[in-house]
């Protein structure tokens, strides 16, 4: 089972800033990888597929980048509404599927 | 559009089962496989199982092998996941959720349900 490591756990971030996420699988997913963000309440949003393709709807504030078993997930500039728990996933190896344990973004 | 729509909130006992539907509507059912996720309270999210809705073929996590089972109605484009033997550590929001085309990245969800295990 490829083991999927989130990090930091919680990341403090002021709106406008930049915020940079990082998951590491402990083995090559290829580009395999998707970025989910999910709110209180709400079930998980596929933001990102591929690594680095935005899902339909996405803003281009998010990207996505790397292969193999670093990715990272890149918010450009904060808005309100994007802070939450994001999850990565990796899809190369399973079953089965396997998350991230989450990195929450709260307000600094 | 794509909705996926969930059974409402259980309350169960230990050692209980419970059955959670989810309906599919706006999409050709038996054209993509279903997965369950299931997430416990203020945890992270837990990968359960697919089930493909054309043949009924399904695959389990290892974690729940002997006590999920996971079962299509092509008639009225739903599926269900039963879970047995229910303790609490099984009290979690359980949702189903769609891949997008060929990937297995999960691009619908359905709103979740939550299965409360207690005495």
């Amino acid at each position: 089972e490829i083991v999927m490591t989130q990090s930091p756990a919680t990341l403090s971030v002021s709106p406008g800033e930049r915020a940079t996420l990082s998951c590491r699988a402990s083995q090559s997913v290829s580009s395999n990888l998707a970025w989910y963000q999910q709110k209180p309440g709400q079930a998980p949003r596929l933001l990102i597929y591929g690594a680095s393709t935005r899902a339909t709807g996405i803003p281009a504030r998010f990207s996505g980048s790397g292969s193999g078993t670093e990715f990272t997930l890149t918010i450009s500039s904060l808005q309100s509404e994007d802070f939450a728990v994001y999850y990565c996933q990796q899809y190369n190896n399973w079953p089965p599927l396997t998350f991230g344990q989450g990195t929450k973004v709260e307000i600094k | 559009q794509v909705q996926l729509v969930q059974s409402g909130a259980e309350v169960k006992k230990p050692g209980a089962s419970v059955k959670v539907s989810c309906k599919a509507s706006g999409y050709t059912f038996t054209s993509y496989y279903m997965h369950w996720v299931r997430q416990a309270p203020g945890q992270g999210l837990e990968w359960m199982g697919i089930i493909n809705p054309s043949g009924g073929s399904t695959s389990y996590a290892q974690k729940f092998q002997g006590r999920v089972t996971m079962t299509r109605d092509t008639s009225t484009s739903t599926v269900y996941m039963e879970l047995s033997s229910l303790r609490s550590e099984d009290t979690a929001v359980y949702y189903c959720a769609r891949p997008k085309g060929e990937t297995m990245s999960l691009d619908y969800w359905g709103q979740g349900t939550l299965v409360t295990v207690s005495s």
